[in-house]
């Protein structure tokens, strides 16, 4: 059974920094491209960045450019999602989703993240 | 503002049918056959309904279909179910940097 569980989130000054991380389990996680995904409260889902399968490709959106950075752990088949200069505007539920081709076909049970002082 | 547009509500009665419209432009929704639809339930995490334009995975009722006509996809549920009621949200890839975008969400609420 796939299943990807999210951790780290919590509650963090504005400016502060926060690492996410998201366990993989039930599939081959080096062979596949991984995303981040958030969701205000109340609010949509906003696509956060995205990873190759080995690491090598990887993008974001333009909100958090240059403040997240992605990464993986193939060995530990792990995704990790690290936020400095977090603000008010990155709260939100984070989840991990699995790329299958151009859609997401899993998805953790997200980490809230609160940025408030 | 989202780069797809959704309406922020449909509703429908047990039994009927409802279509959900999402809206891009030739770099998105128009220029790819990569719309994919995701049903939330509150609290929950999304789940894929939906991919590249038309196709269901199989753990998916046939009740949802999609459709994609120029620069609007649609998603339609026929046969409403209570179990229905959800938020609903489309996505496309996209030619610009971001390479996905989503609609803003569209609460369908089944009467």
């Amino acid at each position: 059974e796939v299943q990807l569980v999210e951790s780290g989130g919590g509650l963090v000054q504005p400016g502060g920094s926060l690492r996410l991380s998201c366990a993989a389990s039930g599939f081959s996680f080096s062979s596949y491209e991984m995303n981040w995904v958030r969701q205000a409260p109340g609010k949509g889902l906003e696509w956060v960045s995205y990873i190759g399968s080995s690491g090598s490709t990887i993008n974001y959106a333009d909100s958090v450019k240059g403040r997240f950075t992605i990464s993986r752990d193939n060995a530990k088949n792990s995704l990790y999602l690290q936020m400095n200069s977090l603000r008010a505007e990155d709260t939100a539920v984070y989840y991990c989703a699995r790329e299958r081709g151009t859609w997401w076909d899993y998805w953790g049970q997200g980490t809230l993240v609160t940025v408030s002082s | 503002q989202s780069a797809l547009t959704q309406p922020a509500s449909v509703s429908g009665s047990p039994g009927q049918s409802i279509t959900i419209s999402c809206t891009g432009t030739s770099s998105d929704v128009g220029g790819y056959n990569f719309v994919s639809w995701y049903q939330q339930h509150p609290g929950k995490a999304p789940k894929l309904m939906i991919f590249d334009v038309t196709n269901r995975p199989s753990e998916v009722s046939n009740r949802f279909s999609g459709s994609k006509s120029g620069n609007t996809a649609s998603l339609t549920i026929s046969g409403l179910q209570a179990e229905d009621e959800a938020d609903y949200y489309c996505s496309s890839y996209t030619s610009s940097s971001t390479r996905r975008v989503f609609g803003g969400g569209t609460k369908l609420t089944v009467l």
